[in-house]
């Protein structure tokens, strides 16, 4: 592809709820990351992969955020019984292992209601 | 603790004047530099990076050991430089790359 692509580029929830972003990243990329983009808050890095080593999940900020990445390409984060403050945008980005020149996608505005 | 500042949430200059954008870390070694660049809806994405010792579109940023800065440079603002730029200095050990708060560059004619 193009590059990074995530979706749904919008998504509207009632709190509670259950959602699921998805990333596609770019195609060899073998280390992905997920970071948050809220207001005033800057960039809040949630989780990394890196091929098939164990994810750095230090930035998730609560048991009810996982990801996962299957087949070392598409991840999918997922945020159980979401709540206020979980509004924000979620960027994913792809690189080579080992370069920080991080590429991104346009994000997912998630806003929970 | 490792952590990185930006300590201007606004910077606003005219057109043609020098601009000057800080960053400071305090992480331990030598971590590595870049900075990215949002500008209105478009995607984050990298302008440059200590190590290449570049300059992209104008910018440049010198790193200071010494005062622990990265601090980004232009010399003549342009009305495309308005933007929201971050500084993400690289963690020793870390394998993830963390960003500061940025700082949102208003450029007026």
């Amino acid at each position: 592809g193009a590059g990074v692509s995530q979706s749904p580029s919008n998504k509207v929830t009632e709190k509670g709820k259950d959602v699921e972003l998805r990333c596609d990243p770019i195609s060899g990329h073998t280390a992905l990351y997920w970071y948050r983009q809220s207001l005033g808050q800057g960039l809040e890095f949630l989780i990394y992969f890196q091929g098939n080593s164990a994810p750095d999940k230090s930035g998730l900020p609560s048991d009810r955020f996982s990801a996962e990445r299957t087949g070392g390409s598409v991840s999918t984060l997922t945020i159980q019984r979401t709540q206020q403050e979980d509004s924000a945008v979620y960027l994913c980005a792809s690189t080579f292992r080992g370069d920080r020149g991080l590429l991104f996608g346009q994000g997912t505005r998630l806003t929970v209601v | 603790a490792q952590r990185v500042t930006q300590p201007e949430k606004l910077l606003s200059v005219f057109k043609g004047a020098p601009v000057e954008l800080k960053c400071n870390y305090s992480y331990s070694g030598s971590p590595e530099l870049f900075w990215y660049v949002q500008y209105s809806r478009q995607r984050l994405q990298l302008l440059l990076r200590h190590i290449s010792r570049e300059s992209i579109k104008g910018f440049t940023a010198d790193l200071n050991k010494g005062e622990t800065s990265f601090h980004l440079k232009k010399p003549f603002a342009q009305e495309e430089d308005s933007a929201m730029y971050y500084c993400a200095p690289s963690r020793t050990g870390r394998r993830a790359l963390t960003f500061g708060s940025g700082t949102r560059l208003q450029v007026q004619p």
